[in-house]
């Protein structure tokens, strides 16, 4: 069965410090794999997924199939970056699901 | 409204009620997955539905059930309700059943008491 860790509940970190979330899964297939984010008081939306293998907000992910790894970086964090963010994994072939992690919570401090 | 709705917004209901939560899909969306979001935790697969039949399930009793109507909003019915159904039911839509490139679209989700 598919599976994501996040490893770290909370992470908290300087203003203008790295910022790197841990993210790991279990999956036999080809896997899709997408960082949400949700800001205080707002939905959950997509942040970025690994396929486009794009920069938002300054953040960057990259698939590691070997360690079966998905860690969410930004080289300089702020303030506005304080955040819930979920890892997540979608199985079309496994009933369609996305499977999250249980999150972790990011504080940035002046 | 071009995102998706979720009614109500907050809900108390009492052990062993049933309780039917909505949600209004982004336009053009033909697919809706419904989330449980226990306090702490990420949230979990409860059912998809596209074009009006139920496509792919988690691991949830068969007393949560689901509708999908022909404009693709969409319910989610939980009977016999328990103290652990207490949780935020989050709905999401997408262009299609696999997230296709655009992810999911969320709603800002149901909070369900049960007392």
């Amino acid at each position: 069965a598919q599976r994501v860790t996040q490893p770290e509940k909370l992470l908290s970190v300087f203003k203008g410090a790295p910022v790197e979330l841990k993210c790991n899964y279990s999956y036999s297939g080809s896997p899709e794999l997408f960082w949400y984010v949700q800001y205080s008081r707002q939905r959950l939306q997509l942040l970025l997924r690994h396929i486009s293998r794009e920069s938002i907000k300054g953040f960057t992910a990259d698939l590691n199939k070997g360690e079966t790894s998905f860690h969410l970086k930004k080289p300089f964090a702020q303030e506005e970056d304080s955040a819930m963010y979920y890892c997540a994994l979608n199985t079309p072939a496994a009933g369609n699901k996305l499977t999250f992690g249980g999150g972790t919570r990011v504080l940035v401090k002046p | 409204e071009t995102g998706v709705t979720q009614s109500p917004t907050h809900l108390i209901k009492t052990r062993g009620q049933q309780v039917t939560l909505r949600c209004s899909s982004q336009s053009g969306h033909n697919t809706v997955s419904w989330y449980q979001q226990a306090l702490g935790q990420g949230p979990q697969f409860i059912f998809q539905y596209y074009r009006e039949e139920e496509n792919g399930r988690g691991n949830f009793p068969p007393r949560f059930s689901g509708l999908q109507f022909p404009n693709y909003s969409s319910e989610l019915n939980v009977n016999a309700l328990e103290l652990d159904d207490s949780a935020l039911y989050l709905c999401a839509s997408s262009l299609e059943p696999g997230t296709g490139i655009n992810g999911y679209t969320f709603g800002s989700g149901t909070r369900l008491t049960v007392v």
